[in-house]
């Protein structure tokens, strides 16, 4: 399969601790971004980190990518219990086009 | 902007009874994606269109599943005759052209078919 995987699949923190979650892929991406969705919702994209990037920055976020191995980490500095919610990272294949293969994502929960 | 809609929010069904989903995409948009997502499969893509023409329907599990879009501003998912294990959310999104990465998602149908 070339989607992409999380772990953890579960994690929970608490509120001021850094949450660091993983993606692994397994094929040649052009970009990988990573998604937010809380409970009910739809999801709502955080950051999008191009195959030659290696970091990336967007507020208390920080995306890592190592397309060496074919990883991504996103970190969230400073964690609020607001940040509780599911994240998944989603590739974009140098083959597929405009569409997008979705992980299975980590739940994060930030306890007050 | 309001974002993608979707309707209904919610939908009940019994087995054997045709569904039709609905999505109006943001304005000037040219892609549009249908979503399923599940706790079993996670988020699936169903099919895609770029342009009001499908570019890749090989996410849509079956015949029963179909998916149209008349004009640039709306599309429908029609699940004819449902069964029960299609109850899912399903998502629709939209990106404003072809290639261009980031996917704005609606909110989502909760389907449930008894």
């Amino acid at each position: 399969s070339q989607q992409g995987e999380e772990d953890p699949q579960a994690l929970s923190i608490q509120e001021g601790e850094n949450a660091t979650m993983n993606c692994s892929y397994k094929t040649s991406i052009n970009n990988l971004q990573w998604y937010r969705q809380n409970s009910g919702r739809g999801l709502v994209h955080l950051i999008l980190i191009r195959s030659n990037e290696r970091e990336k920055h967007s507020g208390r976020l920080r995306v890592t990518l190592d397309t060496s191995k074919k990883s991504s980490s996103l970190l969230i500095t400073a964690s609020r219990a607001a940040d509780t919610a599911s994240y998944f990272c989603a590739t974009d294949f140098e083959t597929s086009g405009s569409r997008l293969t979705f992980g299975e994502g980590t739940q994060l929960t930030v306890n007050p | 902007d309001a974002g993608v809609i979707q309707s209904p929010r919610h939908e009940v069904t019994e087995m054997g009874q045709e569904v039709t989903l609905r999505c109006k995409p943001i304005s000037g948009h040219n892609s549009l994606f249908w979503y399923r997502q599940t706790m079993m499969r996670g988020l699936e893509l169903l099919i895609y269109f770029n342009n009001n023409v499908p570019i890749d329907d090989s996410g849509m599990p079956e015949d029963r599943f179909s998916a149209k879009m008349p004009n640039a501003s709306f599309s429908t998912l029609k699940i004819q005759p449902s069964e029960p294990r299609d109850s899912a959310v399903y998502f629709c999104a939209s990106s404003l052209d072809y290639g261009q990465e980031t996917q704005y998602f609606g909110p989502g149908t909760r389907l449930l078919v008894l």
